[in-house]
């Protein structure tokens, strides 16, 4: 079956540790994104990328890094420096960056502890 | 800029329409969209209108756009204890420092829908 793998779905992590928050697709999409959700907000939009070996910044990137060396896979890492990551992180993908029908994952709750 | 507004709560009977309400300034959007979120889940795309369209009929769901008003409904037929959810509207509007669209997304709209 087709679709967007988020992995895991329950994270915990200590204060000043980082964190990498995985999501695969195998839907041969080039476009792939990070959204940050937090309760009775939209969500919002951490990072991006076009295509493999590209990504951008998107409205809230500060604290995150991401790396696109494979087409299927945009892991996300939550550092030390986001100042509150406690939030549900959706990725999601879509056929090409002009087209924006994005299909989501099933997302990552993380807690800071 | 881009502002995406929905209300927060709607509470709805087993059996009668449900119509969700969304207003957003950017009027260069191509697309609208609604998507359904489901408790502890990922979104799912219920459906989409293009800008230059002013209704879309899909089963249950009808998406109705003022495009002059910049608003967006989603109303849901004979609404089911399965549409609880929260429902969230999103508007692509191009980028600015590069090519490309991007979605901006409303706060959702909880739905419940009592027996």
């Amino acid at each position: 079956d087709g679709g967007i793998t988020q992995s895991p779905k329950y994270l915990f992590r200590k204060e000043g540790q980082n964190v990498t928050l995985s999501c695969e697709q195998n839907l041969n999409h080039d476009a792939m994104y990070w959204y940050r959700q937090d309760p009775g907000q939209g969500l919002r939009l951490i990072y991006y990328s076009q295509i493999v070996n590209d990504f951008q910044k998107g409205d809230i990137a500060e604290g995150y890094s991401v790396s696109r060396e494979k087409k299927e896979s945009f892991p996300l890492t939550v550092t030390s420096a986001q100042k509150n990551p406690t939030a549900f992180y959706l990725c999601a993908s879509s056929i090409s960056f002009s087209d924006t029908e994005a299909f989501f994952g099933q997302g990552t709750r993380l807690t800071v502890v | 800029g881009e502002d995406v507004e929905q209300s927060l709560f709607l509470s709805v009977r087993e059996g009668d329409s449900s119509v969700i309400n969304c207003t957003y300034t950017d009027s260069s959007s191509t697309y609208l969209y609604w998507y359904k979120q489901e408790p502890g889940a990922g979104l799912q795309l219920l459906t989409y209108i293009f800008s230059n369209m002013d209704m879309k009929q899909d089963q249950r769901l009808t998406v109705l756009l003022n495009k002059k008003d910049k608003h967006l409904s989603l109303r849901i037929a004979d609404t089911q204890t399965g549409d609880s959810a929260i429902y969230f509207c999103a508007e692509s509007t191009p980028l600015i420092k590069a090519a490309g669209n991007k979605l901006t997304f409303g706060g959702g709209t909880r739905v419940l829908v009592k027996p």
